[in-house]
């Protein structure tokens, strides 16, 4: 267990549809990150937030948005959903820039 | 930008032996940090070792080991005694160390196979 936790696990959604998929990090853990894991993508960093801050963006379609809250907490919220889209989505943690990111278990998103 | 290349989609080892699996990385910087993580069939991502380039002594831990080759932007992992619940997809990732670069570049995997 990585101390992080991710809900829901599973997402099963329709095209052209919002979700919000959460994200906890580890107690202490000022750095979360958000990462999309597909078949043709592979894993992708798509933004992170450090103590509330937006601090980097990647490969983040506008259709995607992310925030992080004053109890470090974070989510991911994706809108007017593809099929594409179907994912696992990954938080990760850190206490430090240059520090190991744990990973918390993922949600699988599937928009149908 | 960073690139991470693992050149070997699939590998296969018997129980007990060992195996080496290959990753190259393009960057510019002169400091960063390498990682392989494991996923195994549960999805969890694990981190398994570490490197930091600054470093010229191999990363080990336990039946992990790395031969990093700085000159040659090679990452290589090699598994010792290999065992079933080593079975996973294995990701070499790659860190850098400054500018606007906060993120994982992660190479597109190996399917490690254990044979019993």
């Amino acid at each position: 267990d990585s101390g992080v936790t991710q809900t829901p696990k599973h997402l099963i959604t329709a095209t052209g549809q919002r979700v919000t998929l959460r994200c906890s990090p580890r107690s202490g853990d000022l750095s979360v990150y958000w990462y999309q894991q597909s078949l043709d993508q592979g894993l992708q960093f798509l933004i992170q937030y450090y103590n509330g801050e937006e601090r980097a963006k990647g490969n983040i379609l506008e259709r995607f948005s992310a925030q992080q809250f004053p109890d470090l907490h974070s989510e991911l919220n994706l809108s007017s959903l593809e099929l594409g889209d179907s994912a696992l989505y990954f938080c990760a943690s850190s206490d430090g820039d240059y520090n190991e990111q744990f990973f918390g278990p993922g949600t699988r998103l599937t928009v149908l | 930008a960073q690139t991470v290349t693992q050149s070997q989609p699939e590998m296969s080892v018997q129980e007990a032996e060992t195996v080496t699996l290959s990753c190259t990385y393009d960057t510019s910087e002169s400091d960063y940090y390498l990682f392989w993580y494991k996923q195994p069939p549960s999805r969890q991502m694990i981190l398994v070792i570490r490197q930091e380039a600054y470093k010229q002594q191999n990363a080990t831990e336990n039946r992990f080991s790395v031969n990093f080759q700085k000159a040659a932007k090679s990452f290589s992992l090699k598994i010792s005694d290999s065992q079933l619940g080593d079975a996973a997809m294995y990701f070499c990732a790659y860190w850098g160390s400054g500018g606007s670069n906060y993120k994982l570049t992660f190479g597109k995997g190996t399917l490690l196979t254990v044979n019993p």
